[in-house]
């Protein structure tokens, strides 16, 4: 059972906008500690795809973006594409475990 | 550009310690949080645990009896060993580069990931 809640799955059709959400508490989401979001292409290593909430690294295309309230935390994909079809997983830190912490992944299908 | 090579044995036997190296390529060394992070099969990421380039660790608590990470600055590389492992540790083990002020707050760099798996 992960710290962080995600979603199992998630689909949409090409040109869609999908939202993957991502579910903590008062140790860690609530507590104001930012969350990032990682991007898993089948067969390879986790990709960073968001930090510090809504900051995208360079090369990561604008269609993808975060948001943060509260005690949660969504990634949102505009304009979907057949090759972002991965898992994604949102991190984050918690102050009572002190340690950093992952949601249980979303699976985007395009369908 | 920043890169992360690792490797390490990738069969064990039920008790056994695992052992994994990863190489860190281009950028420097200090003022990161090295970690390991790993991924049982068709499972999530777990963290495992990290240090910094002056040797501090933290561990995750589920892990922490079996779990030491160590670092070489001459080489730029840094170490993972779990000690007596079962099964349940069967899973894609990945080196990642962290980043943060006064803890780690995010993972900018990966290696490819060594599939380690205990079987008898």
């Amino acid at each position: 059972q992960s710290v962080l809640t995600q979603p199992p799955s998630v689909s949409g059709a090409p040109g869609q906008r999908v939202t993957i959400s991502c579910t903590g508490s008062s140790s860690n989401i609530g507590a104001d500690y930012e969350v990032h979001w990682y991007q898993q292409l089948p067969g390879t290593a986790p990709k960073l795809l968001i930090f510090g909430d809504s900051n995208r690294p360079s090369g990561v295309p604008v269609r993808f973006s975060g948001s943060k309230s509260g005690t949660s935390a969504s990634l949102a994909i505009t304009g979907l594409q057949a090759e972002d079809e991965a898992d994604y997983y949102c991190q984050s830190y918690d102050s009572s475990l002190n340690v950093p912490i992952f949601g249980g992944g979303t699976r985007l299908t395009v369908l | 550009q920043v890169q992360l090579h690792q490797w390490g044995a990738g069969l064990l036997k039920p008790s056994e310690t695992l052992s994994l190296t990863c190489a860190v390529y281009g950028g420097s060394f200090s003022g990161y949080y090295w970690s390991w992070i790993r991924q049982p099969p068709g499972k999530g990421l777990e963290w495992i645990g990290e240090i910094n380039h002056s040797g501090s660790t933290k561990y995750n608590p589920s892990l922490k009896s079996r779990v030491s990470i160590s670092v070489d600055t001459s080489k730029n590389q840094f170490s993972l060993k779990l000690t007596s492992v079962t099964a349940a540790d069967t899973a894609v083990y990945y080196c990642a580069r962290g980043v943060g002020l006064q803890f780690l707050e995010w993972l900018n760099y990966w290696g490819q990931g060594t599939l380690v798996t205990v079987s008898s």
